[in-house]
């Protein structure tokens, strides 16, 4: 079975705090996403990641930056947390760009 | 115009009743698509792929309709345990391929 972990269910972080969200895969997949999903937003695509060290902009990368330096890491970082952050961040990963996504368990982040 | 939409509900039907939800994209070159299931404060997960011929399994049929350009999922006979929100995803067919979420259907079956 695929495994996508996230470093945290639940995180609590002050404005302008630098926040780390990290994702570790262990099906050695090409492709790896971050997402955010607000009540009557959906599931809104911040970045994704089809090769290490390669990134893609999604819908909503402002105030977000990523990082991929292994195959199976995907980091997300709010570099300077604003409240308007507070939401549930999902990672992903997929195998090909044409198969299906497989999702962590989603860390839920307030920011204060 | 968002390039993945669904209504998004909630369909609030009776146990045993045959319920469908339509996804329409935008984007005609999109190539993979796929129901998920998210139940609630949990991630989505894979209900199943659709592929061009349609597919099913068990109560549940997918179809995809190239030409107006939308996906459905069909749930037959449901149960209360179908309660749930299904969100639909789009690959969007350009290079790097990524996977775009409609905003999902909720559904309520009732005793």
């Amino acid at each position: 079975d695929v495994k996508v972990t996230q470093s945290s269910r639940y995180l609590v972080k002050r404005t302008g705090e630098k926040v780390f969200l990290e994702c570790v895969q262990d099906m050695d997949h090409e492709n790896m996403f971050w997402y955010r999903q607000d009540p009557g937003l959906g599931l809104r695509l911040i970045y994704f990641s089809y090769d290490v060290k390669m990134k893609e902009k999604g819908d909503i990368p402002e105030g977000y930056s990523v990082s991929r330096e292994k195959k199976e890491r995907f980091s997300l970082i709010l570099e300077s947390a604003s409240t308007n952050q507070t939401s549930m961040y999902l990672c992903a990963s997929s195998l090909t760009g044409h198969t299906e996504a497989f999702f962590g368990q989603g860390t839920r982040l307030t920011v204060v | 115009r968002k390039e993945v939409e669904q209504d998004p509900g909630p369909f609030n039907v009776p146990e045993g009743a045959t319920v469908a939800f339509n996804c329409t994209y935008s984007n005609s070159a999109s190539q993979s698509f796929f129901w998920y299931r998210q139940d609630c404060r949990k991630e989505p997960k894979l209900l199943m792929s659709v592929y061009s011929s349609g597919n099913e399994d068990g109560r549940f049929t997918a179809q995809l309709n190239r030409a107006s350009q939308y996906i459905s999922l069909l749930i037959r006979d449901s149960k209360l345990s179908d309660s749930a929100t299904y969100l639909c995803a789009v690959n969007n067919g350009n290079a790097g391929n990524m996977l775009t979420f409609g905003g999902g259907t909720r559904l309520m079956v009732k005793p």
